[in-house]
Order: structure tokens, then sequence, then C-alpha cells
């Protein structure tokens, strides 16, 4: 089977950085996913690594570590807009299918 | 335009009855999903289906059931509704390899 697990909330301010971390244990292995959702909303895809190391992509940014079955999230100059739940997620199976962590809910204050 | 559509968005039916939420993708995606998000927001998968392959999350009831006329539409069929079905249901589709998927927008499903 798949487990993820994830802080359940997370609070920072406004301007600042905020890491969100995902462990999980899996078998077969492709690779780790993250996703945002806001209250009422669908998930929406943020990146994906299938290698070690940090993906960039605008203030988002994610790392893997297989060895150590750990990946983060890095959220910075955080908006009130990044107030949502993230999900880390592994494929896993077949299909490509994907199985998600518990969720993180990240509140920014200003 | 809408990439993944479901209907209706919100259900509200008596336990016992029978229902059916619709799903469409106009992406040309390989396989299509669905999800169930229960209260705490938890994200079980349900099915996965393209056209070669059905694959099934065994801890589901067999009062589930994915219909896809063809490969644009994944519709899931529930019968005998009970109160634990109560959630949000996903549908979603991917092209696979890293690529994300794209989730419709949900259906809220409250049984009665």
């Amino acid at each position: 089977g798949q487990s993820l697990e994830q802080p359940s909330e997370v609070t920072a301010v406004e301007g600042a950085i905020v890491q969100i971390n995902c462990t999980y244990q899996t078998s077969g292995f492709y690779g780790l996913s993250w996703y945002q959702q806001h209250d009422g909303g669908a998930p929406t895809f943020l990146s994906y690594n299938a290698l070690d190391g940090l993906e960039e992509t605008g203030r988002f940014s994610s790392f893997l570590s297989r060895s150590d079955s750990y990946g983060y999230l890095l959220l910075q100059e955080l908006q009130m807009k990044d107030s949502a739940s993230y999900f880390c997620a592994v494929r896993s199976g077949g299909a490509n299918n994907l199985f998600f962590g518990t969720g993180t809910r990240l509140t920014v204050i200003p | 335009d809408t990439a993944v559509s479901q209907t209706p968005k919100y259900l509200v039916t008596q336990m016992g009855n029978d229902k059916s939420i619709k799903c469409e993708q106009n992406l040309g995606h390989d396989t299509m999903y669905w999800y169930k998000q229960d209260s705490k927001k938890f994200l079980k998968i349900m099915f996965s289906y393209n056209n070669k392959e059905l694959i099934i999350n065994e801890t589901v009831p067999n009062r589930f059931s994915p219909k896809s006329p063809d490969k644009a539409h994944l519709n899931l069929h529930i019968n005998s509704l009970e109160l634990g079905d109560s959630a949000v249901y996903f549908c979603a589709s991917s092209q696979g390899g890293h690529y994300g998927y794209t989730f419709g927008s949900g259906t809220r499903l409250t049984v009665v």
C-alpha cells in the first residue's frame, strides 16, 4: 500500500517563506507530485519530481529525496491567495494512479 | 472551454436511491479517474480507466460502478446509496508520465 504523511496545518505571514514536508512509503515509486486546493475548489497540479533535487516554478519549488522517501514544497513571497490545502501525492501501481497525502492546510496571515 | 466537466455540482438524495454522476474531458487524455474526498479532505482513488483497462480500488464497494461510453467520458453510477457515501466526488484525467491530473470541479453528494 501507500502511506503519505504531511503536517495538518501550517500558518505563515504574508511575504514569508514556508515549507511543507511530505514523507511517504510506497512500492513502485514513480514520482512525487504536489497539488493545491482552495476551499470549495478542485485540486490543481503544481509540480512533479521524478528525480532527486529541486524543481522551481515561479514562487513555488518542490524537492525530492528518494533515498529518504521525503519531499517538500517551498512557497516563497507568500500571498493571501496562497491560503489553501496542499497535497503531496505519489504515482504508484498501474495506470499512473496517484495516491494522495492527508493534506496540509496553509493559512497566510497579514 | 472547460477541460474536465462534471454534472451535477450538487446532489442531494435519500438513502437507498441510485444515482449517477457524469464526467467529460476534452483534453484528449488517455486515462480518467474517480476520486472521493471525505469530510477530512482525504482524497482517495476509486477507479482509473483507459480504453484498455479498468483498475478498481479494492476497498470501493461494488455498489459503485464506472461506465465509459467512450474515451472522453467516465460516468460514476452508485446503487443503494448509504449515508457514508456523502462526500465530494472528483473526476480527473491525465495523459500519463510526468503530466499532472486535471480535476473536474467536483460533485458534492449528500445522502439523507
